[in-house]
């Protein structure tokens, strides 16, 4: 029983392309999260998505990130015309429910812009 | 937003010390994460606590929720290689989902 599969686990790109980052929840769980990983930081939220709707983007940035979950295949994180300081580590988690405790975290996407 | 202050930032022990880290906040919480990441991994939760004054073990990890619900504490005895890694405390607010994570605990266990 996979956990939560994230890919690419590397993606780099250069200053003005598209990145797209994918996550496959574990099996059973339909809630889906997005947290971004600076260089010496924390985890931060970004968005919380059930199965093709959106239903926290409060920490996405406004501009050039998007997310969607929709009802087959993975959730998408996408990022246009990505700039150096998008270069982080990107988590997708995803849970059966509401319940933190029950959060699994996958590998992680580190994108690295050139 | 809230901000949770973990200290030290680093720490480098020997193996079969003990250690010992917390983390801060200015709020109150209901709940206190403890996590722990490993190089090129996602965090993987170690310990929760839910009361003030809860005090949780799992292995040789024992974890503390504090009385002023302000902090929380992680403890590890008789520390081993595999030990090495960033522990992160994080919280939720209530019936939140979101999880906000303090910036994290550097450890390095020297054999």
């Amino acid at each position: 029983n996979a956990g939560v599969m994230q890919n690419p686990r590397h993606l780099v790109r250069r200053r003005g392309q598209e990145a797209r980052l994918r996550c496959s929840p574990m099996k059973g769980h339909s809630h889906v999260y997005w947290y971004r990983q600076l260089p010496e930081e924390g985890l931060k939220f970004m968005v919380y998505l059930q199965k093709e709707n959106i239903i926290d983007e409060s920490g996405m940035p406004k501009e050039r990130f998007s997310a969607e979950f929709p009802k087959e295949g993975p959730s998408i994180l996408r990022i246009q015309q990505v700039v150096r300081g998008d270069s982080a580590a990107y988590f997708c988690a995803s849970s059966p429910g509401r319940n933190n405790e029950k959060l699994l975290f996958g590998s992680g996407t580190q994108l690295s812009v050139l | 937003g809230q901000q949770l202050n973990q200290s030290p930032q680093s720490m480098f022990i020997q193996e079969g010390e003990d250690v010992s880290m917390n983390c801060t906040s200015s709020s109150i919480f209901n709940t206190w994460l403890w996590y722990k990441q490993e190089p090129g991994e996602g965090p993987v939760l170690l310990i929760a606590l839910y009361k003030a004054g809860e005090l949780t073990s799992n292995g040789r990890l024992t974890a503390q929720f504090g009385i002023t619900r302000k902090d929380s504490f992680l403890n590890i005895s008789a520390s081993i290689p595999s030990d090495v890694g960033i522990y992160f405390c994080a919280h939720s607010g209530a019936g939140s989902y979101q999880l906000t994570f303090g910036k994290g605990t550097k450890l390095s266990v020297i054999p």
